[in-house]
């Protein structure tokens, strides 16, 4: 039963501190996609690739936000410097390219920042 | 613009009750996707159904059932004999025929109670 990966569950930082989040989508599987969640602003989607090119990265900070696809089994968001504001559960989906398919979410890893 | 509404923040229900989650979209596109997904207390997205905007028949699965109709742009989930393992968070979500991203609405939390 194939599923999308993300490591790791939980992470525990302090403020300034680099974070890196870890996903390894369903083989064979050419669009990966990085979402955020919280209470206040739901799901918002903050990067996206299709085979292995990002394409939209509109919704994340570039300030302290960077996404990237170093090989088609690895993708990883990271946030340097960390702030209290970026705690959230980060949720990594990964899909076939075409309007019906649809994505499939990994576990997430849940953030806080201190 | 594409919007997804799901006005329902919350809904309790008893065991047993049926209960619908109404779904609300705006698109110009005449080709496009709609899609349910469920979060249960464990917190992954879950992928449920999916429909094409050329595709109004309803769908049941089960207790669950669907009802698609283009004359209201709505998407609506119902669930019949609900039980307490259906308690989760419900989105649903919008995608355009000529792109990978889907526009969430902010979900509906449906709780069951014994």
């Amino acid at each position: 039963d194939a599923r999308v990966t993300q490591t790791p569950r939980d992470k525990v930082t302090e403020m300034g501190q680099e974070v890196t989040m870890r996903c390894q989508p369903i083989l064979g599987h050419n669009t990966v996609f990085w979402y955020r969640q919280t209470m206040m602003q739901g799901l918002e989607l903050l990067a996206y690739f299709r085979n292995r090119a990002p394409l939209d990265d509109s919704g994340m900070p570039k300030d302290r936000f960077s996404a990237e696809m170093p090989d088609a089994t690895l993708a990883t968001l990271k946030i340097q410097p960390s702030e209290p504001r970026d705690s959230a559960v980060y949720f990594c989906a990964s899909g076939l390219t075409g309007g019906y398919n649809e994505q499939f979410f990994g576990p997430g890893t849940r953030l806080t920042v201190l | 613009a594409q919007k997804v509404t799901q006005a329902q923040t919350e809904i309790s229900v008893v065991e047993k009750e049926d209960v619908t989650l109404d779904c609300v979209y705006e698109t110009r596109d005449t080709t496009y996707y709609l899609f349910w997904y469920k979060q249960p207390p464990s917190g992954e997205l879950v992928f449920l159904i999916r429909r094409n905007s050329f595709d109004e028949q309803n769908e049941i699965s089960g207790r669950y059932s669907w009802n698609f109709q283009k004359s209201t742009s709505s998407f609506n989930f119902t669930i019949t004999a609900s039980q307490v393992v259906d308690s989760a968070v419900y989105f649903c979500a919008l995608r355009s025929y000529n792109t990978d991203k889907l526009i969430f609405g902010t979900g509906t939390r449906l709780q069951v109670f014994p």
